[in-house]
């Protein structure tokens, strides 16, 4: 079966603009959870999604908002965008999110430059 | 915030020699995992350790989750370049995927 895609994998955006990333989550994967790896931070927890609902976040600031849709399809979003954003977002998906049992299968990601 | 540790950070050896990596926390989780990521790859799961004090096995890696689960680490037997990457742990605080990674561990096998 087709493994969790990300889109685009690479962009470049100016400072201040704003940028949205896409992930499609591996067909009846509910849960969808979003990170960010940068390496000076490592991988670090931005939000999560399950049945259209955010059900946690990470300690980013409100410039980072995400929002998933009914196909479990979900986006994220950057607004404002500042140099330390550039980073490698990364896209988990899972069935339910919760359980001993629960695999999480990440994306290849997508590679945001600002400049 | 809770945070994992991992040691060492980078680790160059020879193709045909063990190694072991560790990861350490002062917290407790519910269960520990263990990823591989490759360059301009996501990270791929490994193995989930879940009982404190359990040992998994995965061909020439094993796996041990401290008695207190806050600790494990990650042994590679007769290492081969195929192993190369970054090897990370990351910690389930047991609600929803909401994964506390460690700072990495970046192997190199060399012939």
């Amino acid at each position: 079966k087709a493994g969790v895609t990300q889109t685009p994998r690479y962009l470049i955006k100016t400072r201040g603009q704003q940028v949205t990333l896409s992930c499609s989550p591996i067909s009846g994967h509910r849960s969808v959870s979003w990170y960010q790896q940068t390496p000076g931070q490592g991988l670090q927890f931005l939000f999560e999604y399950f049945s259209e609902t955010q059900r946690n976040k990470g300690n980013f600031p409100g410039r980072f908002s995400g929002r998933q849709f009914s196909n479990s399809r979900s986006e994220m979003n950057v607004s404002t965008l500042e140099l330390g954003d550039s980073a490698l977002y990364l896209c988990a998906s899972s069935f339910t999110g919760q359980g001993l049992g629960n695999t999480i299968y990440f994306g290849e990601g997508s590679w945001l430059t600002v400049v | 915030t809770q945070l994992l540790e991992q040691s060492p950070q980078f680790l160059s050896i020879q193709e045909g020699e063990n190694l072991t990596v560790y990861c350490n926390s002062s917290s407790v989780f519910s269960s520990l995992q263990w990823y591989r990521q490759e360059p301009g790859e996501g990270p791929v799961l490994l193995v989930t350790v879940v009982t404190g004090g359990e040992v998994k096995k995965l061909k020439r890696l094993t796996f041990q989750f401290g008695d207190a689960r806050k600790d494990s680490s990650l042994h590679i037997t007769a290492a081969q370049t195929g192993d190369t990457g970054l090897y990370l742990c990351a910690g389930d605080e047991g609600g929803g995927n909401k994964l506390t990674f460690g700072t990495g561990t970046q192997l190199k096998v060399e012939l």
